[in-house]
Formats: C-alpha cells, structure tokens, sequence
C-alpha cells in the first residue's frame, strides 16, 4: 500500500528560488527519506530524519517532519538548474524490524535557468 | 558511481523469451533489493534478500524469480513476461540494521517486454 504521497506532482521554478515539496503519510514511522532521481536513472538518498528529530539540514537542503500531522516537507535553497529531477519520500514503518520502504510518487521538480 | 551496478541497462525480449537482469555491489551490505518502477506508479517493492536469505516478498508474480548467490550478488531470472511488466527495474543495498536505513541504488535496467 502506498504510504508516502507527495505533493505537488510537479513544480516549475526559477533558477536561485527556493523549491518546497511535502509528503504526507498515513501510520506511524520510524524514519522517512528523501531520494532524488533524474531522468531514467537511480536514485541517490539525500537525508534520513528520524521520528523524533524534526529538523534536519544536508547543504542547501532543509528537511522537516512533524509527526502530528504525519507529514514532511524538503526545501531546496537557492535552487540550480541541475537539481532538475524528481524527489521522492520513502516511510519506514515503526514497530518491528522490517525492510519495507514505501516510497510515494514523487515530485517532479524543473528549475528554469 | 554508486557502487551498484545493473546490467544489462537496457534489455527488449519478447513475451516467450527467458531472460535474467544482474546486481553487483561493492560496498560491503548483505541486505539486497529489488524494486519496480512503472510509469506513473510509485516504486513497488519486489524482493528482499538480508544475508542472502530471501526476507521479503511482496506478491510477485512466478515469472519473476529472484536468486542470490552471495552478498554482493542479485539476480532477477525473467520467462513469459507480459506487456505490463515494462518497467525500469532497480536493484539496491544497505546494511543489515533494522529498521532500514538508506538504500544505494544501482541506475536500473530498462525492460520492454513486446
């Protein structure tokens, strides 16, 4: 079942503006993840944040969650024209040890030079 | 370069043929994955190998049948594919710790089926 949704599907902006994109949830988690992809590519992992962390930074990369409302969002600062690509949540569900990752639909993410 | 490699990158068989996608990674985890990307669709876990013993999976279908020789090898075996199975096919690691913690992806392998 899907677990991360994320919201918008797609965004379009400026090269040196900020890029927010949010993820919404459903139960309760013990980790969510942020993963980026390009075009036909991998996906590359860019932040881990813990259920009981509700900040994180990586570079030019915020990370929030807020566990009340089963939701996070990933701001991009200062954005470049090759962070073009697509950005995916992934939950990790709490309770016992399981090695499913549930990853939503992501955001596709366009930064106009 | 992740430490994960696929091949073939890209592979076209035909509904009748067999044929099997492979995952090598270099970084030392004993947990592997493999995932199904399908347009429009969020990514589907298939199968899950945690010191090379199979631990997830998740409903597949027989046609596809995973194998892992050791930790640092996957392979996905492939026979009578259908139309929808179409998809890029992304295999994964990560560390033997639960919960899980960050997976490394390989660049995937392109699968049309005609």
């Amino acid at each position: 079942s899907q677990q991360g949704e994320e919201d918008p599907q797609a965004l379009s902006i400026q090269e040196g503006e900020n890029a927010t994109m949010n993820c919404s949830y459903k139960t309760s988690i013990n980790n969510l993840q942020w993963y980026r992809q390009n075009s036909g590519r991998g996906l590359v992992h860019l932040i881990l944040i813990r259920s009981n962390e509700r900040e994180k930074h990586s570079g030019r990369l915020r990370v929030t969650l807020d566990t009340s409302k089963k939701s996070s969002s990933l701001l991009i600062t200062a954005s470049r024209a090759a962070d073009t690509a697509s950005y995916f949540c992934a939950t990790v569900p709490a309770g016992a040890g399981s090695y499913q990752l549930t990853f939503g639909k992501g955001t596709k993410l366009s930064v106009i030079p | 370069e992740t430490g994960v490699t696929q091949t073939p990158r890209h592979l076209v068989m035909g509904m009748t043929n067999k044929k099997s996608l492979k995952c090598e990674q270099h970084l030392g985890h004993n947990a592997m994955y493999w995932y199904k990307q399908s347009a429009k669709k969020p990514l589907e876990l298939m199968f899950v190998y945690s010191l090379e013993e199979r631990v997830e999976n998740n409903s597949v279908p027989s046609r596809f049948s995973p194998e892992c020789p050791n930790s640092s090898h996957l392979f996905l075996h492939l026979h009578t594919l259908q139309p929808e199975d179409s998809a890029l096919y992304l295999c994964a690691s990560s560390q033997v710790t639960l919960p899980v913690g960050e997976l490394f992806f390989g660049e995937g392998s392109r699968l049309t089926v005609l």
